[in-house]
């Protein structure tokens, strides 16, 4: 089946470094989500992609919908100790129902 | 509440019971879905509702797990004769239209003793 092959799979940073993390896939994608997991909670929607190029921001947080429609990136600036959690990219191709998700992102902050 | 909630936050039960999940959508939400997530893990996908369709069932490991959705809103996830490798976090999200996000409830941590 479809797979969104997630990077990295983990990242240990610095309180106040910028952190970037990205998806890709062979498959072209017509909507990209990028989701964060605190523990013990469910996925919460940070950004939602639709078109190919697109640049969205949400306050620190910025993701692009790649232009060939088969990637995706998701930056945090100026991360901070409560960006710490699971990060998931999400994407949905043309005619397709489900969502499918990459592996997640694991991201530690050290203060 | 507005959101997407699910009951019991934790259910732990022996190995062979029945255990049943409950997901309340966010009102009006035609799309109804269910993951499990393992300690660690990423998402896999177990079943998906789309109104008055019939539900995609692909994702279910076995014929241990059912799912139904009464009346297009509240759903129930039902695990039979429940294994150890069962235990992890079942989580509901609902949609709107197709292409639109899901929205997550907080889970279920189910735990098999």
């Amino acid at each position: 089946g479809q797979q969104l092959n997630q990077s990295p799979q983990s990242m240990f940073i610095q309180e106040g470094e910028d952190v970037s993390m990205n998806c890709t896939s062979s498959s072209i994608f017509n909507t990209w989500l990028w989701y964060k997991q605190d523990p013990g909670e469910g996925p919460v929607l940070l950004i939602a992609l639709y078109k190919a190029g697109e640049l969205t921001s949400n306050g620190r947080l910025t993701a692009q919908f790649g232009i060939t429609r088969k990637d995706s990136f998701l930056n945090i600036s100026a991360s901070i100790p409560s960006d710490v959690g699971i990060y998931f990219c999400a994407g949905l191709t043309a005619g397709a129902q489900k969502l499918v998700f990459g592996q997640g992102t694991r991201l530690t902050i050290n203060p | 509440g507005a959101g997407v909630s699910q009951s019991p936050s934790n259910k732990v039960t022996e190995k062979g019971k029945d255990v049943e999940l409950r997901c309340d959508p966010i009102s009006g939400h035609t799309a109804l879905y269910w993951y499990r997530q393992s300690l660690g893990q990423g998402l896999e996908f177990l079943i998906y509702f789309q109104g008055n369709s019939a539900p995609d069932k692909s994702g279910l490991p076995s014929d241990r797990f059912s799912a139904e959705r009464t009346g297009g809103s509240v759903s129930t996830l039902t695990i039979q004769r429940t294994q150890q490798e069962d235990s992890a976090v079942y989580l509901c999200a609902s949609g709107g239209r197709v292409g639109q996000p899901q929205h997550f409830g907080d889970g279920t941590r189910l735990s098999i003793l």
